[in-house]
């Protein structure tokens, strides 16, 4: 089955850039799509195809995929970027929906 | 406004059975690949099955297979998911997901971009 690699914490200053990594195998050929998950909350869609924002995320949010790594890039970070991240793909060959473990930011 | 509204959640024990339902408006429910997202307590997301706009086509993962039934109707802008054979480890919120593109096909499925706000199953004796 194919998996997701994320890691499970990533800090990064106030008004820094922090990137959350995924990993996969030639993730770099599959949409990517990222998650933000605050506590007591319902995910959140916040990247989708990679590096296309959803109405209403800001324009700090980006992203890329190639290779086997996917990365979503919060530029300026603030103290309301702070939550849980998840990228997930769909694996057409197994017929799965697959996420990543979940990365918590932290913004220092 | 659209929107998802989970129901059917509660307290069962191992061995039993639960069916969840999710109530959709504010979009033409009938073109919309539909699923089933759930997470444990304190655990990440885990994708639990999915079901084509017709009803055609339905995937489920492996933990889940021969044991949940997803279904939809379409007439009454609900999906289901029916759990049977329950287990402790099948504790966890469970939340409906919408696919962001309408009139999808298999190979080209998008992100979830609406969900609903869950539903708590619990499964102990």
């Amino acid at each position: 089955s194919y998996e997701l690699t994320q890691p499970l914490s990533v800090s990064v200053a106030l008004g820094q850039t922090a990137r959350i990594t995924c990993g996969g195998n030639n993730i770099g050929s599959k949409n990517v799509h990222w998650y933000q998950q605050r506590p007591g909350q319902a995910p959140a869609l916040v990247m989708y195809r990679d590096n296309n924002r959803p109405s209403g995320i800001p324009e700090r949010f980006s992203g890329s995929n190639s290779g086997n790594t996917a990365t979503l890039i919060i530029s300026r970070a603030q103290a309301g970027d702070e939550a849980d991240y998840y990228c997930q793909v769909w694996d057409s060959s197994t017929s799965q929906v697959v996420f990543g473990g979940g990365t918590k930011l932290t913004v220092l | 406004e659209v929107e998802l509204v989970e129901s059917g959640g509660g307290l069962v024990q191992p061995g039993g059975s639960l069916r969840l339902s999710c109530a959709a408006s504010g979009f033409t429910f009938s073109s919309y690949w539909m699923s089933w997202v759930r997470q444990a307590p304190g655990k990440g997301l885990e994708w639990v099955a999915n079901i084509k706009q017709d009803g055609s086509e339905k995937y489920y993962v492996d933990s889940v297979k021969g044991r949940f039934t997803i279904s939809r109707d379409n007439a009454k802008n609900s999906l289901y998911l029916q759990m049977n054979s329950l287990r402790v480890e099948d504790t966890a919120v469970y939340y409906c997901a919408r696919d962001r593109t309408p009139n999808s096909g298999y190979y080209n499925r998008d992100a979830f971009d609406i969900w609903g706000q869950g539903t708590m199953v619990t499964v102990s004796s």
